[in-house]
């Protein structure tokens, strides 16, 4: 049973506009969310991390928030670029645990 | 970039062979994860390791076993491919673990396996 959900697989924005990639978790005891950005024929690669005892954390463009309420997070980008188009993959750990555990991706395209 | 290695990038093979994929880092770091991503499945970890002959099974571990004797090599292996164990394999690495809430994971390029 997938324990975090991305429902959207692809979203599409135009250059400059907010690009806004949404995921949900079901598991109450996850505590630390990271989001991970993959282009095509690479590895993911970190973007930007969460602790459960805040509820934003921002690093230039991208910014994350996280309501523990709902079990949702997203993350934001703005303005969004070109480059920004690839597969963004959010991750939730347990603080008891040693494992990630990933959504299926939302692949985002922004239209130059 | 983190000094992590998986080979072979690609590998096309039968049914019922053996494979063996492997992962090298250069970075020292205690655990090493194997995970596998399909369409529509994302990211699943098979295995992981957090230090020398210590592994434990993840998600999706029927099939496959691991096996770790130097701290910088993690061995994926396949005793028998099956046509479902058709995947991308990504190897990624972390000093921390995710037992510690400031842990991240570093991704390996992958290997494409194909199994006919």
């Amino acid at each position: 049973d997938q324990q975090v959900k991305q429902n959207s697989p692809s979203l599409s924005v135009q250059e400059g506009r907010i690009s806004i990639l949404n995921c949900d978790y079901t598991n109450s005891m996850f505590d630390y969310f990271l989001w991970y950005k993959k282009y095509p024929a690479e590895g993911p690669t970190f973007l930007i991390s969460i602790s459960s005892i805040k509820d934003k954390n921002e690093d230039g463009r991208f910014t994350v928030f996280l309501n523990k309420s709902a079990k949702h997070l997203s993350l934001h980008i703005v303005p969004s670029q070109p480059g920004d188009s690839a597969v963004y993959f959010c991750a939730a750990s347990a603080n008891t645990g040693n494992q990630f555990y990933f959504g299926t991706g939302t692949s985002l395209t922004v239209i130059p | 970039d983190a000094g992590i290695t998986q080979s072979p990038r690609h590998k096309v093979t039968e049914t019922g062979t053996p494979v063996t994929l492997r992962c090298h880092q250069t970075e020292n770091h205690r655990y090493m994860y194997w995970y596998r991503q399909d369409p529509g499945h994302g990211l699943r970890l098979i295995h992981y390791s957090y230090g020398v002959k210590d592994t434990d099974k993840g998600e999706v571990s029927d099939g496959y076993s691991v096996s770790r004797s130097k701290t910088e090599d993690f061995l994926l292996t396949l005793e028998s491919a099956t046509s479902s164990q058709t995947s991308v394999y990504f190897c990624a690495i972390s000093s921390l673990g995710v037992s510690v809430n400031t842990g991240e994971l570093f991704f390996g390029e992958g290997s494409r396996l194909t199994v006919l």
